[in-house]
């Protein structure tokens, strides 16, 4: 099964800052990743698919990236909204689909 | 819009069986792809179980092959798991996921149900 290592898995940062998350996987998956906020209580939304493509809807300052092994969730400007925890998911080998860990994201 | 409406959890003990099920709407289920994907209290993700538009293709976590079954009615709009032999570590959330992709099965989770809570105690 293909692992995906997500990093870090809590973060604390303040409004309008940048923040970026990231996910290894344990080998090769072109770029079949995306990735999910989910805030307490709530089911996931996805927010990126295929590593860099933005679903419907979700703010621009959501963004994606990398192919292979090394993935990147960015955040541009923290909004208070974005308190949640972000997972990241693989689908280059399945199944089984597996996820990262999870970052819980903090307001400083 | 996309509805997905889960029932059917609750206090189960350890051995026993439960059928979750998941009614659809917003959308022409018996064209997707369909997940189940489970969360244990304070922990991640976990997906369970796919089952393909046309219900012909399932594949199943290795955690619970042999014992969760997975299912659809699409004249009902009706999307289903069995779960049989209930263990304490089945003890989760469970969700009813839709696929994004039509006539495929690219497993990128674009709708959510809001949950149904199963325990297994004794």
């Amino acid at each position: 099964d293909i692992q995906m290592i997500q990093s870090p898995s809590s973060l604390s940062a303040s409004v309008g800052d940048r923040v970026t998350i990231t996910c290894q996987a344990s080998q090769g998956i072109s770029n079949y990743v995306n990735w999910y906020q989910q805030r307490a209580g709530k089911a996931p939304k996805l927010l990126i698919y295929g590593a860099s493509n933005l679903e419907t809807g979700v703010p621009s300052r959501f963004s994606g990236s990398g192919s292979g092994t090394h993935f990147t969730f960015t955040i541009s400007s923290l909004q208070p909204e974005d308190i949640a925890t972000y997972y990241c998911q693989q689908y280059g080998a399945l199944p089984p689909i597996t996820f990262g860990q999870g970052t819980r994201l903090e307001i400083k | 819009q996309v509805q997905l409406v889960e029932s059917g959890g609750g206090v189960v003990q350890p051995g026993r069986s439960l059928r979750l099920s998941c009614t659809a709407s917003g959308f022409t289920f018996s064209n997707y792809g369909m997940h189940w994907v489970r969360q244990a209290p304070d922990k991640g993700l976990e997906w369970v179980a796919v089952i393909s538009y046309d219900g012909y293709r399932k594949y199943y976590a290795d955690s619970v092959k042999g014992r969760f079954t997975i299912s659809r009615d699409n004249s009902q709009n009706t999307l289903y798991l069995q779960i049989d032999s209930l263990r304490t570590e089945d003890t989760a959330v469970y969700y009813c996921v839709k696929d994004q992709v039509a006539k495929s099965s690219w497993f990128i989770f674009d709708h959510w149900g809001q949950g149904t809570l199963v325990t297994v105690s004794s």
